[in-house]
């Protein structure tokens, strides 16, 4: 799986968008771009994911670059209870008839009151 | 529909002992992944499992094994327990292999190793 750069930590206010960027500069071409979140303690939660185009859920929306070397993940109202560590991954064959996702170290989002 | 299930939720255990930690997933879903969590290496693959078959398996030692019935649910067992097998250990199931498929993961298991 190519792997994925992300900020430590960001702040965003209550009510304000929250744009959590990742890079991955070594992408393949079918490989997808998947983002996780988990609240302390929790398992971890779908979000999103796309191939190339932008993509939208009831949760976020999903900006990839044109190059797909980057993107970037939009929670167009943030509320405090969508302070979570956010993973991007980038989602290839692991050989073997596998597909497993490869966690980084993910960004801690606060949503501030 | 209910999520993925793992159960026990806690479990304590002395070193040297094992432990059998047992997963149900999503109805419908035949793929299972493991994964186990520490605060040093955070998040890592275990196990990926399809039709009772194991497809893949992480960096962990043999003494990390695990299993799928006819019915997808999996267990994962963990022999001769060490201190520092101490984690949180998730499951994940999605409903085929592929890359443009989502895996949704259960609330996992705490271990704690004494």
């Amino acid at each position: 799986d190519a792997k994925t750069t992300q900020p430590t930590s960001m702040d965003c206010a209550e009510g304000r968008a929250a744009n959590l960027p990742c890079n991955h500069s070594t992408i393949s071409g079918n490989e997808y771009v998947y983002w996780y979140r988990q609240i302390h303690s929790q398992g971890p939660q779908y979000i999103i994911h796309g191939l190339k185009n932008n993509e939208t859920n009831e949760m976020a929306s999903l900006i990839i670059t044109e190059d797909r070397k980057s993107s970037t993940l939009i929670l167009p109202h943030a509320t405090l209870r969508d302070t979570a560590v956010y993973y991007c991954i980038v989602r290839g064959y692991s050989g073997a008839g596998s597909y497993q996702l490869t966690f980084g170290k993910g960004t801690k989002l606060s949503v501030i009151p | 529909k209910a999520g993925v299930t793992q159960t026990p939720r806690y479990l304590i255990k002395t070193r040297g002992q094992q432990v059998t930690l047992s997963c149900s997933p999503i109805s419908g879903h035949r793929s299972v992944s493991w994964y186990q969590q520490t605060p040093g290496q955070g998040l890592q693959f275990l196990f990926e499992y399809f039709s009772e078959t194991q497809r893949n398996k992480g960096n962990f030692p043999g003494r990390f094994s695990g299993r799928q019935f006819s019915n997808s649910r999996s267990e994962m067992n963990v022999s001769t327990l060490e201190l520092g097998d101490s984690a949180l250990y998730l499951c994940a199931s999605s409903t085929q292999q592929g890359l443009n498929t989502e895996a949704f993961f259960g609330q996992g298991t705490r271990l704690t190793v004494v």
